[in-house]
């Protein structure tokens, strides 16, 4: 039974790069979820998808930020021209039909914006 | 917006010792979700709790769903250091699936 998985891991990167993260979720599960962590607090909701279609976004997403899940499997999450503040565990969960609210999460893809 | 406050925020045990921490809301939630993170990592699911009232297991953890559903407890028995790590309590906020987090409660267990 293979979880939630992230790629990569760990990404440094210079203030007003690009960069994207994937997320693979468990298969079977039809919703997936972005998830913000800085330093100290809870994660924080960004956006959502059931299959393909992104169905919210928090105000957290700014216009610099764009996720998709084009096949309804893995998804992606870019953020463009990234800043210091951007700096953060980017987390990725995925729940199930039975029960939408109960998410598992992935390891998480930690960002250090330069 | 929905809150949720856990308390204690931080705990000091020695292993073996039984742990309590609790979640409340100020408002209702449906669904209760109590979490493990290790740092560095994604958090791990420990117990869902679907009813007011449910009281659930799993191995030394035992969480309640609170009668007045704006409240949760997790207790975990007889500690050992692998516990260590920060737990959150989580919800669902309002008619959506989008999670709130508590604040954590960061447990330390001493050999």
């Amino acid at each position: 039974d293979t979880g939630v998985s992230q790629d990569p891991r760990h990404k440094i990167t210079k203030r007003g790069q690009n960069v994207t993260f994937r997320c693979d979720p468990i298969s079977e599960h039809n919703r997936l979820y972005w998830y913000r962590q800085t330093l100290g607090q809870g994660p924080e909701f960004l956006t959502y998808f059931q299959n393909e279609a992104q169905l919210e976004k928090s105000r957290l997403l700014s216009d610099r930020f764009s996720a998709e899940r084009p096949k309804g499997s893995f998804s992606t999450l870019e953020i463009q021209r990234t800043e210091q503040g951007d700096s953060a565990m980017y987390l990725c969960a995925s729940s199930p039909r039975s029960h939408t609210d109960t998410q598992y999460f992935g390891p998480g893809t930690r960002l250090t914006v330069l | 917006g929905q809150q949720l406050n856990q308390s204690p925020q931080s705990m000091f045990i020695q292993e073996g010792e039984d742990v309590s921490m609790n979640c409340t809301s100020s408002s209702i939630f449906n669904t209760w979700l109590w979490y493990k993170q290790d740092p560095g990592e994604g958090p791990v699911l420990l117990i869902a709790l679907y009813k007011a009232g449910e009281l659930t297991s799993n191995g030394r953890l035992t969480a309640q769903f609170g009668i007045t559903r704006k409240d949760s407890f997790l207790n975990i028995s007889a500690s050992i250091p692998s516990d260590v790590g920060i737990y959150f309590c989580a919800g669902p906020a309002g008619d959506t699936d989008k999670l709130i987090f508590g604040t954590g409660t960061r447990l330390q267990v001493f050999p």
